[in-house]
């Protein structure tokens, strides 16, 4: 199946430091991909569409200058945690489609922030 | 409106026992995807099935199975003879065809297999 890689695995980063992480689709194109935030042991909840070329489209309560997204090519978005405080820390996920309506997520990577 | 409800938080039960993890869904659009996830101790989510709105017939894949009723809403999840493996957090997951794909998750249940 298709593979969605996420890098770093786990950052942990000092309060008001940003923090950028990656996602990548390695064998397919991904148009759309997605970011999800998942406390702990709660759900994934949905933050935004990546679009490439395009703005990203935000859920209602998340803040876009907060979580910055770049979807410059076909197989990369970025997720940026701007001025992060202890309360972003989460475990970030994204997941992207491959046009087959098959869903990949990665990983995902853990956030902690001191 | 679209949602996904997944009322039980914790199960727990004896190695070998069946064990059912049940799914309700909402949502007003006739084309949608329902979806099973399981998200073990590493965090790292695994694609368990996807089924279309269409097509009602139940699956079964190994000790897995699933039983979708479009008539309650339901898409429960079966495990058969369970293992310490089968331990996790599962996921049901709802998208609609009109909503730029998003897939929307439940809450979780998270099974305890006990040895």
């Amino acid at each position: 199946g298709a593979v969605v890689s996420q890098h770093p695995s786990w950052v942990i980063c000092k309060s008001g430091t940003s923090v950028k992480i990656e996602c990548r689709s390695l064998d397919f194109q991904a148009t759309t991909m997605f970011w999800y935030r998942q406390f702990p042991k709660q759900s994934l909840m949905l933050m935004a569409t990546s679009n490439e070329g395009s703005k990203a489209t935000y859920e209602q309560g998340v803040e876009k200058d907060k979580f910055l997204i770049n979807h410059a090519s076909l197989t990369l978005s970025t997720l940026t945690v701007t001025s992060a405080h202890p309360e972003d820390s989460s475990f970030y996920i994204c997941s992207a489609w491959t046009g087959a309506y098959e869903q990949y997520f990665g990983p995902g990577t853990r956030l902690t922030v001191t | 409106a679209q949602k996904v409800t997944q009322a039980q938080t914790e199960i727990s039960v004896v190695e070998k026992e069946d064990v059912t993890l049940d799914c309700v869904y909402e949502t007003r659009d006739t084309t949608y995807y329902l979806f099973w996830y399981k998200q073990p101790p590493s965090g790292e989510l695994v694609f368990l099935i996807r089924r279309n709105s269409f097509d009602e017939q139940n699956e079964i894949s190994g000790r897995y199975s699933w039983n979708f009723q479009k008539s309650t809403s339901s898409f429960n999840f079966t495990i058969t003879a369970s293992q310490v493996v089968d331990s996790a957090v599962y996921f049901c997951a709802l998208s609609e065809e009109n909503r730029d794909d998003k897939i929307i998750f439940g809450k979780g249940t998270r099974l305890h297999i006990l040895p």
